[in-house]
């Protein structure tokens, strides 16, 4: 069946380095994936997407390539920050009609000052 | 905004217990789900909803069951509480497709059984 791996934190940086959190997927057809964030004490937000080959999401200075040829929907920042501490989510869309995610194990970031 | 809200953040109920976990969007999505959310788990599907009074069961269905009277509203049931669903449970809710399939997470709540 479908699934996603993510790699196993936690990660810790010093802010300012840069950031690639690991994401690989199975599945059947050509599913939508998904990178989600959770700050402490919150619940799950959209940070990117993307729903075709070699799209391309980004948002907040984060980035995730859709990887067909390597199933993969790595997760990269060129600079962190203290505020970019969180559990980061990989997922994706199931097929079919309905809109069900399969997410991944989630990599807790810890950005120091 | 598009706001989800779950009746509590944190609950202390006793084993054997029934126990009630409220959710209301209001963005009139079709669609809302269940999940737990566990260290080293991530997040797994309960039992998601894709319209009023319309079910269907997740990945870990056992001990659990739902409601959907309203569209707003999805309600999560334990029908007798035990430690193993100490957790932490995470209602979201979407429409279901055509480029509006993100979905959107209420702040959870952090369920202890005794």
């Amino acid at each position: 069946g479908d699934s996603v791996t993510q790699m196993e934190g936690p990660v810790t940086l010093s802010e300012e380095a840069c950031l690639t959190i690991n994401c690989t997927y199975t599945a059947t057809g050509y599913p939508s994936l998904f990178w989600y964030v959770q700050y402490p004490g919150e619940g799950l937000q959209l940070l990117l997407k993307a729903t075709k080959a070699d799209d391309k999401g980004s948002n907040k200075g984060f980035e995730a390539t859709y990887r067909k040829e390597t199933t993969s929907f790595h997760l990269e920042k060129g600079s962190v920050q203290v505020s970019d501490s969180a559990v980061y989510f990989c997922a994706l869309r199931r097929g079919g009609a309905t809109n069900k995610l399969i997410f991944g194990t989630g990599t807790l970031l810890a950005v120091q000052p | 905004d598009v706001k989800v809200t779950q009746s509590s953040r944190y609950l202390v109920k006793r084993t054997g217990e029934k126990v009630f976990l409220e959710c209301v969007q209001d963005m009139d999505h079709e669609n809302m789900f269940w999940y737990r959310q566990d260290p080293g788990l991530g997040l797994r599907l309960i039992y998601f909803s894709y319209d009023v009074k319309m079910k269907e069961k997740g990945d870990i269905p056992e001990g659990y069951s739902v409601s959907r009277e309203k569209k707003e509203r999805f309600s999560l049931i334990l029908e007798s509480a035990s430690t193993n669903q100490t957790s932490m449970y995470l209602c979201a809710s979407s429409f279901t497709r055509g480029g509006r399939d993100t979905q959107y997470f209420g702040p959870g709540t952090r369920l202890t059984v005794l």
